[in-house]
């Protein structure tokens, strides 16, 4: 049973325009969230994370928001780059010992068209 | 060398034979991670060590065994593995603190073909 979800396996955008990838998670007691960025024959690469006591987090093009409600989160990139095309995964974790494995979604391949 | 590194990068292996796998990392993290990704699946995470003692085993079978003799060092000794455990294996790693999380950093990952 997948605790985190990411129902579109990809997303094609033009260049210059936003980038959105969404992310669901079905566990509450997930209050730490990343999103990870990954090439080809190279390992994810930490992009950008949100604790649950906020609901926004920025980072240059990248945001991410939190709807704990929903327990939904989302990734903005805007402007969209040909180097922004990629695998991201979603993550989450629980505060608990502090060295927590994270639980991942399956991926979302952006293609950033020019 | 900087970061978290693995070797060797791929590794094309028979059912009876015995192999490991290794990774290290040069952030000064205390806590040090396994995971499995398999084609059109999540990954999925092995093993933890937090300070080199393991403090996760997600029911991982036996034929994957993990050391850890120090906070810079974790590998994963593999020994009659079936065809199915092709996958790529990534290391990661990160600082361990009690009621905070700090990111994991990753590696580039072992692609594992198991014939």
């Amino acid at each position: 049973d997948q605790q985190v979800k990411q129902n579109s396996p990809s997303l094609s955008v033009q260049e210059g325009r936003i980038s959105i990838l969404n992310c669901d998670y079905t566990n509450s007691m997930f209050d730490y969230f990343l999103w990870y960025k990954k090439y080809p024959a190279e390992g994810p690469t930490f992009l950008i994370s949100i604790s649950s006591i906020k609901d926004k987090n920025e980072d240059g093009r990248f945001t991410v928001f939190l709807n704990k409600s929903a327990k939904h989160l989302s990734l903005h990139i805007v402007p969209s780059q040909p180097g922004d095309s990629a695998v991201y995964f979603c993550a989450a974790s629980a505060v608990q010992g502090g060295a927590d494995g994270l639980t991942f979604g399956k991926g979302t391949h952006l293609i950033i068209q020019p | 060398e900087t970061g978290v590194t693995q070797t060797p990068r791929h590794l094309v292996m028979g059912m009876t034979n015995k192999k490991s796998l290794k990774c290290e990392q040069h952030l000064g993290h205390n806590a040090m991670y396994w995971y499995k990704q398999s084609a059109k699946k999540p990954l999925e995470l092995m093993f933890v060590y937090n300070f080199k003692e393991q403090t996760e085993n997600n029911s991982v079978p036996s034929r994957f065994s993990p050391e850890c003799p120090n906070s810079s060092h974790l590998f994963l000794h593999l020994h009659t593995l079936q065809p199915e455990d092709s996958a790529l294996y990534l290391c990661a790693s990160s600082q361990a603190h009690r009621g905070r999380i700090d990111t994991q950093y990753f590696g580039p990952g072992t692609r594992l073909t198991v014939l």
